[in-house]
């Protein structure tokens, strides 16, 4: 069964810290995204992956980096987090090359920097 | 430029009511589209996508959306909502997966 495990799901943070959310996916997809998601939002996009050892800057990519090591995992890093940061994160993983006709969600990881 | 307008925030209808929520897109060329929906606290759910074909796709719990090429729109609709329809639902464009800001669906009793 197609799947993507975002772990932790909870994560409370102190400012300045460092935060590594991690995405792994079995669904053998070329491409990986993390979105956050506000209040009054939809989710915005991050950063992006077409494969492994490629990362891409989404529309709001300040603040963050990535890391994609491998096929199956893809990693948000907060170098210095920031309260601004909180928010609830999604990994998703898609099928496409230009364009993705399967997409499958994470469960999201909520996110408290203090 | 991609991108996904949903011009309603919020809306609400009565159960056994008809439903019509809003989504028009932006993209050169023939657009992937999807409309996923968000309960309270959980995570994205598939309710329908369009590749090509017959403009009119069917999805899961009775919803169907009417794709629209020369209005740039994809429209979701349901004949008659019940009341665990409340939620919010996101209109979704791929190329990259963009979202739109989603529109908030209150079922009155």
């Amino acid at each position: 069964e197609a799947a993507v495990t975002q772990s932790p799901r909870n994560k409370v943070a102190v400012t300045g810290g460092k935060v590594t959310l991690s995405c792994n996916q079995t669904n053998n997809h070329n491409n990986m995204y993390w979105y956050r998601q506000d209040t009054g939002h939809g989710l915005r996009l991050i950063h992006y992956s077409y494969g492994a050892g490629s990362t891409e800057k989404g529309d709001i990519p300040d603040g963050y980096k990535a890391s994609r090591p491998s096929q199956e995992n893809f990693s948000l890093i907060l170098e210095l987090a920031t309260p601004s940061q909180t928010s609830v994160y999604f990994c998703a993983s898609g099928d496409g090359g230009g364009r993705n006709t399967e997409v499958f969600f994470g469960k999201g990881t909520r996110l408290t920097v203090v | 430029a991609q991108s996904v307008t949903q011009p309603d925030a919020r809306v609400t209808v009565s159960e056994g009511a008809s439903l019509q929520l809003r989504c028009k897109y932006s993209y050169s060329g023939t657009p992937y589209l999807f409309w996923y929906v968000q309960y309270p606290r959980q995570g994205l759910q598939l309710l329908l996508k369009y590749y090509s074909g017959d403009p009119v796709v069917q999805g899961v719990n009775g919803f169907e959306a009417e794709f629209s090429k020369s209005n740039s729109s994809f429209h979701l609709r349901k004949a008659s909502v019940h009341w665990s329809d409340s939620a919010v639902y996101f209109c979704v464009l791929s190329g990259e997966i963009f979202f739109g800001d989603g529109t908030q669906l209150v079922v009155k009793p």
